[in-house]
């Protein structure tokens, strides 16, 4: 079942297209950003973090770009593949203390089609 | 090893009612945390623990009890259902430093009619 809005924004691919998803953040005194997925019914999983020291962060088939002048987030996915399709969220922390909370996105939903 | 398992999966009450959500992690770790997602908004934090003992409150605490007496549980409780706690609950768990929540239980779906 759904486990998140109808009204999310959605953005099309076709498989083994790249996709980019973009993610504006609040705080510019955040430290860390991070990428989830969630596929429907299902909690959401760790993609890949970046801290605010770098610009771009390299994973397998994903890649996250920081653009902390705009307070802007993207996360590629290469090759996308139809498991792919799912609903991706980025969320923001402002360091690594141990109560230091995650402030979380509404989340973009990716379809891939054949 | 089984990570973060939440129960039940879904559940409808009655406004008034009553329940706890359970959220069991064998992983050890010390930080765990109730979220609730509803649609068009991103996961809201309810309640949190740093380790045995300790719980704190999160960004939408009130309607909602926790307690963590071991490190392994960190139920959720409902102590007089209202419909504005309809929502999808997930439980979260990580090792204290690390930076993310990176292990999330399947949710609860909960319908309060």
């Amino acid at each position: 079942g759904e486990s998140v809005g109808l009204h999310l924004p959605t953005l099309s691919v076709q498989e083994g297209d790249n996709s980019i998803i973009n993610c504006a953040y609040s705080n510019s005194a955040s430290d860390y950003f991070i990428w989830y997925k969630q596929e429907s019914g299902k909690g959401p999983q760790f993609i890949i973090d970046i801290r605010s020291n770098m610009d771009k962060r390299q994973g397998q088939r994903v890649t996250v770009l920081l653009n902390k002048t705009v307070k802007h987030l993207s996360l590629q996915i290469a090759a996308t593949q139809p498991g792919d399709s799912a609903v991706y969220f980025c969320a923001e922390r402002p360091n690594t203390g141990t109560a230091s909370k995650l402030t979380f996105g509404t989340g973009t939903r990716l379809q891939v089609t054949l | 090893n089984a990570g973060v398992t939440q129960t039940p999966k879904f559940q409808v009450l009655k406004t008034g009612q009553s329940m706890t959500l359970q959220c069991a992690q064998d992983m050890n770790h010390e930080y765990m945390s109730w979220y609730r997602q509803d649609p068009g908004m991103g996961l809201r934090l309810i309640h949190y623990s740093v380790g045995a003992g300790i719980t704190d409150q999160g960004e939408v605490p009130n309607g909602y009890n926790v307690s963590r007496s071991t490190t392994e549980d960190f139920p959720l409780r409902l102590l007089s259902a209202a419909p504005s706690q309809t929502s999808v609950y997930f439980c979260a768990s990580r090792l204290r430093g690390a930076i993310t929540e990176a292990f999330f239980g399947q949710g609860t779906r909960l319908t309060v009619v």
